[in-house]
């Protein structure tokens, strides 16, 4: 069974990069799209970005430049920055899994990192 | 940037149909999935191009589009069902979420 695990810091700073890693396990990372998506409290899903066991990236151009992702397929691990954070970045992170050959939806996803900007 | 469109809220008596609307422009000409979130948990997956249940999705959920609409359709709705559901699309090569939907069984 595929499980998707968030880790990182809980409070970021202000002007601050916020930092978040996903393990995976149970799975492989290819073929796969490697996703963030956040939910600020008492709203909805907003969709961060993927990068593609490729290694290719695309981001939420809502965002402007501050997200970007990597991956380490060494260590079945992506991970998140997003710089510049403000109190509108507060919310839960969470890591998913998109299925871009089957399902093409986001079928597993970790259970997500609540992230509180403050000073 | 792409819009989706979901009723804030849906109620309906246990075991009657619940149906759920997710609008955008030409919806119907993408995959639309829909995800079902309880309080403290992860989404997940009930609905994936448009119409089909992941495995372990009870037959009671159905998806359907066409034109601009999204529905989804739960029927013989039970009370585990309450939760907020979440329709989504992709528009040039980035995902979009509707607003979500709470659905109250009552």
């Amino acid at each position: 069974q595929v499980q998707l695990q968030e880790s990182g810091p809980g409070l970021v700073k202000p002007s601050e990069t916020l930092s978040l890693s996903c393990t995976v396990s149970g799975g492989s990372i290819s073929p796969f799209y490697w996703t963030w998506i956040r939910q600020p409290p008492g709203k909805g899903l907003e969709w961060i970005g993927y990068i593609k066991y490729s290694g290719s990236t695309y981001y939420n151009p809502s965002l402007k430049s501050r997200p970007s992702i990597s991956l380490d397929t060494s260590k079945n691990q992506f991970s998140l920055g997003l710089t510049s954070v403000t109190a509108a970045d507060t919310a839960i992170y969470y890591c998913a899994r998109y299925d871009s050959t089957d399902y093409l939806a986001f079928d597993y996803w970790g259970q997500g990192t609540p992230v509180t900007v403050s000073s | 940037s792409y819009e989706l469109i979901q009723p804030p809220s849906v109620s309906v008596s246990p075991g009657q149909t619940a149906s759920i609307t997710c609008s955008g422009d030409k919806l119907g000409d993408k995959y639309v999935c829909w995800y079902q979130q309880k309080p403290g948990q992860s989404p997940v997956l009930v609905i994936h191009q448009d119409r089909k249940r992941p495995s372990g999705i009870p037959e009671r959920f159905s998806g359907s589009s066409s034109g601009n609409t999204a529905t989804l359709t739960i029927s013989g709705t039970q009370s585990m069902d309450e939760a907020d559901y979440y329709c989504q699309a992709w528009d040039s090569s980035a995902a979009f979420f509707g607003g979500g939907t709470k659905l109250t069984v009552l």
